[in-house]
């Protein structure tokens, strides 16, 4: 199994321009989430699906959109991209049975 | 909503001595709180949690305690080695909720 994984690895955007980042899961969890990860500030949730064609606002959602289309994919957008967004970003899922939440690899994404 | 402190921000120890992280929560519903490692570059991992209905947890040199009086949570490592280098993450969450990350604690271990 290849757990949870994300594409792009490293991206680097324009101030204005828009990119979709793709989360997949093969474990068959109902539970999905984008983080953001900045220096000092931990990881912050930005949206979470609990289950296919469901999704709701985390912490800080402003400038993102997501969609759950697939029950193993979780897709974030940025439509128009500013340099506050300029983060490392990490897609979590998990199972209804356990809190436990598994991470995929990071985005580096730097706006300029 | 729930509010996750943790300290201290940075923490350094030498081989073999023990480090103590703390966390405290808002929410006095919150009823589950992993520990999650993050090395350099890597993901974060879990590494230990706890329910409400449990005071103390170990697994090996890693140990978990609650309190929920005073609604905090510490990870107590001891005999600490250069590998237990990394970034120690708290969270809590009240059932299916969102998990609530504290902001972070940079352990360095120096041999």
């Amino acid at each position: 199994n290849a757990g949870v994984t994300q594409t792009p690895k490293f991206r680097v955007l324009k101030t204005g321009q828009s990119m979709t980042l793709l989360c997949a899961q093969d474990m068959n969890h109902e539970y999905m989430y984008w983080y953001r990860q900045d220096p000092g500030m931990g990881l912050r949730l930005i949206h979470y699906s609990v289950g296919e064609g469901t999704t709701a606002k985390g912490e800080v959602p402003d400038g993102y959109n997501v969609s759950r289309l697939k029950k193993q994919n979780f897709l974030l957008g940025l439509e128009s991209a500013a340099p506050s967004q300029t983060s490392v970003y990490f897609c979590a899922s998990g199972s209804v049975n356990s809190n436990e939440q598994y991470f995929g690899p990071g985005t580096r994404l730097t706006v300029t | 909503g729930e509010n996750v402190e943790q300290h201290p921000s940075t923490l350094s120890v030498q081989e073999g001595d023990s480090a103590v992280i703390k966390c405290t929560y808002s929410d006095s519903a919150s009823n589950y709180f992993p520990w999650y490692k993050q090395e350099l570059g890597k993901r974060p991992q879990l590494i230990i949690d706890i329910r409400s209905n449990v005071g103390e947890k170990k697994d090996q040199r890693i140990a978990v305690t609650l309190n929920k009086t005073a609604k905090h949570f510490s990870l107590h490592i001891t005999e600490t080695q250069p590998e237990d280098s990394a970034v120690y993450f708290c969270a809590a969450i009240h059932n299916t909720d969102k998990l609530i990350f504290g902001t972070g604690t940079r352990l360095q271990v120096f041999p």
